[in-house]
């Protein structure tokens, strides 16, 4: 139980294209899904919580208008790379709690690359 | 910043040894976690371990919390060369919301 699914997995596209990463919770319901971006041999770096129904919760440092996320159903938030360029590529990772004092599970994440 | 460190960054061992990560972190905590990353993948949950609970065992991982160094260590014991991963620790704050702050991690190799 618990999994999660992120669509695509890899992305290439040119410099000032818009792109759409899927993350759905496939088997639960979840109020709150989080989105991380981890550059290569780094750790994960929270961007934004995700609430359903509501507006998502941005991390400092992180522009909201660049990195548009929209959690309307319990079981699917997207986040679109607006105007990505170069400096975008990076992998980005979603995950979905069952909420309380329980672990939070992955999607296995896309692979962003901007040429 | 309540960022975590892993200790040590790398780790390179035959299989099966004993593998010992550490992780500290800054600030307190509800509970901490214990993820495991494949190269490219997402990540993948090991173990839980409460801020009151010191010590806590699933299969061949070992967790212990020492919430008085903020510290934590994960052994994985007669490791396997599918072990072979980057191992993350993971915080929340104590009394705050979901949000989980991850350490460095410790890429472990074991080598057949």
């Amino acid at each position: 139980g618990a999994v999660v699914s992120q669509h695509p997995s890899w992305v290439i596209c040119k410099s000032g294209t818009s792109v759409k990463i899927e993350c759905r919770s496939l088997d639960f319901q979840a109020t709150t899904m989080f989105w991380y971006r981890q550059f290569p041999k780094q750790s994960l770096m929270l961007m934004a919580t995700s609430n359903e129904g509501s507006k998502a919760t941005y991390e400092q440092g992180v522009e909201k208008d660049k990195f548009l996320i929209n959690h309307a159903s319990l079981t699917l938030s997207t986040l679109t790379v607006t105007s990505a360029h170069p400096e975008d590529s990076s992998f980005y990772i979603c995950s979905a709690s069952l909420g309380g004092n329980q672990p939070q599970h992955f999607g296995d994440g896309t692979r962003l690359s901007i040429l | 910043s309540q960022q975590g460190e892993e200790d040590p960054q790398a780790l390179s061992i035959q299989e099966g040894e004993n593998a010992t990560m550490n992780c500290s972190y800054k600030t307190s905590i509800n509970n901490l976690q214990w993820y495991r990353q494949n190269s490219g993948r997402g990540l993948v949950h090991l173990i839980l371990i409460r801020s009151n609970e010191r010590e806590k065992h699933s299969g061949r991982l070992r967790v212990t919390l020492d919430t008085s160094k903020k510290s934590s260590s994960l052994l994985i014991t007669a490791s396997r060369a599918a072990d072979t991963a980057s191992y993350f620790c993971a915080t929340d704050a104590w009394g705050g919301s979901e949000k989980l702050v991850f350490g460095k991690g410790t890429k472990l190799t074991v080598n057949p």
